[in-house]
């Protein structure tokens, strides 16, 4: 399995430019989740997924923020405008409910100037 | 609801020096706890795990964890860190919302040759 794959790898744009990320979990797992990792705000969880269900976007930071899983292979996350203090990487990482265990992609790199 | 707590945010050690670091999480129910590593510039991996049985976890790279119930506690250990080792560390708890794993802050690990 190529493991949970995200794209773009990096992205550099202005603000109030749309952004949108993507992730193909690992085939098979039923969660799906996304992080945004700082410097000052460590490792924050944003949204999960359940068998393409959003289950708790608590951590959505406001509503510029956006998520869907439109089928068992693809997530985006959206952010629409984008603001300088968006900058950040953002991971996405899919788990089997039995196992709980998180598999991580390698995240995307977000710069916004 | 859940929460983990990681002791140290930074350690620096010399080569062939012993590691631990310090984990608790507050949670009166059964749970799963993860240990996961990231080196510099890359995602986050799993070290090792422990759902149930022997509370002495053995993980990859030599790392080893222990958990103690009644400390709700789930200390990471290596008995000789490499340079290789320099990165950070994240102890994680999925108790109270499965399939939600709660992360530790992280403890930035440095080894000097």
């Amino acid at each position: 399995d190529a493991g949970v794959i995200q794209s773009p790898r990096h992205e550099v744009t202005e603000m109030g430019q749309e952004v949108t990320l993507r992730c193909k979990p690992i085939s098979g797992h039923d969660y799906l989740f996304w992080y945004r990792q700082t410097m000052m705000r460590g490792l924050e969880l944003l949204i999960y997924f359940n068998n393409n269900v959003p289950i708790d976007d608590s951590g959505m930071p406001e509503d510029r923020f956006s998520a869907k899983m439109p089928n068992a292979s693809f997530s985006t996350l959206k952010i629409q405008p984008s603001e300088p203090r968006d900058s950040a990487v953002y991971f996405c990482a899919s788990s089997l409910a039995a196992t709980g265990e998180l598999f991580f992609g390698e995240g995307s790199r977000l710069t916004v100037l | 609801a859940q929460s983990v707590s990681q002791h140290n945010h930074h350690v620096i050690l010399s080569e062939a020096a012993s590691l631990e670091l310090g984990c608790n999480y507050s949670y009166g129910g059964t749970v799963n706890l993860f240990w996961y590593v990231q080196y510099p510039g890359q995602h986050l991996q799993l070290l090792l795990k422990y759902f149930s049985g022997d509370p002495l976890v053995k993980g990859i790279k030599g790392f080893e964890a222990e958990f103690i119930k009644s400390k709700f506690s789930f200390n990471l250990r290596k008995p000789s860190v490499q340079w290789s080792d320099t990165a950070e560390y994240f102890c994680a708890v999925n108790g109270d919302s499965w399939g939600k794993l709660q992360f530790g802050a992280g403890t930035q690990v440095v080894v000097t040759p």
